[in-house]
């Protein structure tokens, strides 16, 4: 049981890449996240999904798109990185049956130059 | 317009003594709240959670307090160990089907031997 995982570990893209991150979780859970960690700025949520097919937008969507095709995986995409993308990006996933916890990911620390 | 709030970015207490870590919110609908844990490098743990209904709950060494009418929780850590060191991040969330956590800042805790 790997729980959440996330790919790759560290990237660097110059300005105007693009790039997928990828996340997957073997816990069957319904909800999956994407957030940013920004030194000072605590975790903020980019994009958030309900199940397998939706998304939907969360507090600092812009610059980002994401897809959910199957239940475990969560796919972030930067289309046009900017060096204002530069941060550490968190993964992490929870279950209706919880109680609000989610559990994260190790993280992906991105670079944009 | 922050809704969680970690007004101390840091901590440092001495091995064996008690850890207080402080977390305030202005959004009257969260109902229940959650402390994470985060080593650098790794993704957040979840530590413990509270009810609003309550106003306590224990977990071996980590007790959360929550003070409805003051909106205010606290995360005590009694005795504290040098593996403590690390930084907590306070959240919240304001039931029924809403399964997103509102994350404030972070506070460091540095524990010394």
């Amino acid at each position: 049981n790997a729980g959440v995982t996330q790919t790759p570990k560290f990237r660097v893209l110059k300005t105007g890449q693009s790039m997928t991150l990828l996340c997957a979780q073997d816990m069957n859970h319904e909800y999956m996240y994407w957030y940013r960690q920004d030194p000072g700025m605590g975790l903020r949520l980019i994009h958030y999904s309900v199940g397998e097919g939706t998304t939907a937008k969360g507090e600092v969507p812009d610059g980002y798109n994401v897809s959910r095709l199957k239940k475990q995986n969560f796919l972030l995409g930067l289309e046009s990185a900017a060096p204002s993308q530069t941060s550490v990006y968190f993964c992490a996933s929870g279950t209706i049956a919880g109680a609000y916890e989610q559990y994260f990911g190790p993280g992906t620390r991105l670079t944009v130059t | 317009d922050q809704q969680v709030k970690q007004n101390s970015p840091s901590l440092s207490v001495q091995e064996g003594r008690i850890s207080i870590l402080n977390c305030d919110y202005t959004n009257s609908m969260f109902d229940y709240f959650l402390w994470y844990k985060k080593y650098p490098a790794e993704g957040p743990t979840f530590l413990i959670s509270i009810s609003s209904i309550k106003d306590k709950n224990e977990d071996g060494r980590f007790t959360v307090f929550l003070n409805k009418s003051a909106k205010h929780l606290s995360l005590h850590i009694v005795p504290s160990q040098p593996g403590d060191s690390a930084v907590y991040f306070c959240a919240a969330n304001s039931g029924g089907s809403n399964y997103k956590l509102t994350f404030g800042k972070g506070t460091l805790l540095t524990v010394n031997p």
